[in-house]
């Protein structure tokens, strides 16, 4: 059985940083692409970044270019976010998602079930 | 990017069909066929219903098919169940190695 479990979110103040973690399991996690996915309250789903299944390439969204990045370790089957430079309009629900495929496509067909950041002083 | 646009809302009675809208530009939508959509229940992950346009996951009902047509994609759900009832976003390659998603849209059955 596929799982995706983020941990590390929490609040945050503007300015400050987090690293948000994801623990897959139940599939080759060598083998596929993954995706970081946003949800501020209320709100619709924003995709956030893309690491291909080796790492090698990364990409990001406009709105978070230069502020976070994106890793995986192979050897551990974890994702990771590193957020630096935090905003109050980053505040949301962080999905960590699994890409049917290794080089990232959009298409998740795995999810984990989130971690909050909420970005407030 | 901007997101795509889809209807807030949509509903129909059980046994009906409802077909939900995601409209782009030739930028996403109209220029690749990497439509997704998702249903997402209240409180819980999205869950992956339609891929690359009209492709069904292995367990989903096949009540449910996507189709494009120019910058506009949709989702048809047929004979409406009482399950059915959730958010629903569509998602595209926007070129560049971006991706941009509908608004969502809150499906009720009547």
């Amino acid at each position: 059985e596929v799982q995706l479990l983020e941990s590390g979110g929490g609040l945050a103040q503007p300015g400050g940083s987090l690293r948000l973690s994801c623990a897959a399991s139940g599939f080759t996690f060598t083998s596929y692409a993954m995706s970081w996915v946003r949800q501020a309250p209320g709100k619709g789903l924003e995709w956030v970044s893309a690491i291909s299944s080796s790492g090698g390439f990364t990409y990001y969204a406009g709105s978070v270019k230069g502020r976070f990045t994106i890793s995986r370790d192979n050897s551990k089957n974890t994702l990771y976010l590193q957020m630096n430079s935090l905003r109050a309009e980053d505040t949301a629900l962080y999905y960590c998602a699994k890409d049917d495929h290794g080089d990232p496509r959009g298409v998740f067909d795995y999810w984990g079930q989130g971690t909050l950041v909420p970005v407030s002083s | 990017q901007s997101a795509l646009t889809q209807p807030p809302s949509a509903s129909g009675s059980p046994g009906q069909s409802v077909t939900i809208s995601c409209t782009g530009t030739s930028s996403d939508v109209g220029g690749y066929n990497y439509v997704s959509w998702y249903q997402q229940h209240p409180g819980k992950a999205p869950r992956l219903m339609i891929y690359e346009v009209s492709k069904r996951p292995s367990g989903v009902p096949d009540r449910f098919s996507g189709s494009k047509s120019g910058n506009t994609a949709s989702l048809t759900v047929s004979g409406l169940q009482a399950e059915d009832e959730a958010d629903y976003s569509c998602s595209s390659y926007a070129g560049s190695n971006n991706l941009v998603f509908g608004g969502g849209t809150k499906l009720t059955v009547l």
